[in-house]
């Protein structure tokens, strides 16, 4: 089964740039899997960041932004604030009707 | 504004089978825009793909979970429902009924979730 892979933890400065990213186990993520961005903070359901690669969901700051860099789907946050302090999950469309979730980034921002 | 809303019950004993209801307000089920889905979140650990229901009534699950699940509408009262049969332990988790945007591929608009625990 595919496999989708980021990094399970990334610390960022306050005010600083940072990038997650999604690959896959086997193969290159691109703009054909949609990708999707979700934040989550503990005890709260995930709320949408980015789809379809580099669209903000509504009322998504601009300082979120989506991309394809290299084989990999990314999620850049510029400027990072501390409640930017969450879980970030990427997903993917497979095809058929189905999707697979990566493992989730947990951002510290210290 | 399209709004969802869990409900079922917080406690299933292990080998029966979890049922949860999911209703729709702010928008009908019978829209083409939209498939409807099921998440899970085990306790301490990622989000999980159940599977999607379309207007249609094709259904689409995660094939680690396939020989458990059905996803089903109730267009009348416009809900759609999970059943996970044989549950375990390993089921305990905070479940997500989700509309997942049929043209861009996302899971758009979340309920709040709810609690199911596997226990005798």
């Amino acid at each position: 089964q595919t496999v989708v892979t980021q990094e399970p933890s990334f610390s960022v400065s306050p005010g600083g740039t940072v990038t997650l990213t999604c690959g896959l186990s086997s193969g290159s993520v691109s703009t054909n899997y949609y990708p999707s961005w979700y934040q989550q903070t503990p005890g709260q359901a995930p709320r949408t960041l980015i789809y379809s690669t580099n669209t903000r969901s509504s009322g998504v700051p601009d300082r979120f932004s989506g991309s394809i860099l290299g084989n990999r789907a990314a999620l850049t946050i510029t400027g990072a604030q501390a409640d930017d302090e969450s879980d970030y999950y990427c997903v993917l469309y497979m095809g058929s009707g189905s999707w697979v979730f990566g493992g989730g980034t947990k951002l510290t921002v210290l | 504004q399209l709004q969802l809303q869990e409900s079922g019950p917080g406690l299933v004993k292990p080998s029966e089978t979890l049922s949860l209801t999911c209703t729709v307000s702010g928008g009908s089920i019978s829209s083409g825009s939209y498939y409807w889905g099921w998440l899970r979140q085990p306790p301490g650990k990622g989000l999980e793909w159940i599977g999607n229901i379309y207007y249609s009534g094709s259904a689409y699950y995660n094939p680690s979970l396939k020989s458990r699940v059905t996803i089903s509408l109730a267009t009348p009262k416009n809900q759609f429902s999970l059943q996970l049969s044989s549950v375990t332990a390993a089921d305990t988790a905070v479940y997500y009924c989700v509309s997942v945007s049929f043209y861009f591929c996302y899971m758009d608009v979340w309920g709040k979730g709810t609690t199911v625990a596997v226990s005798s």
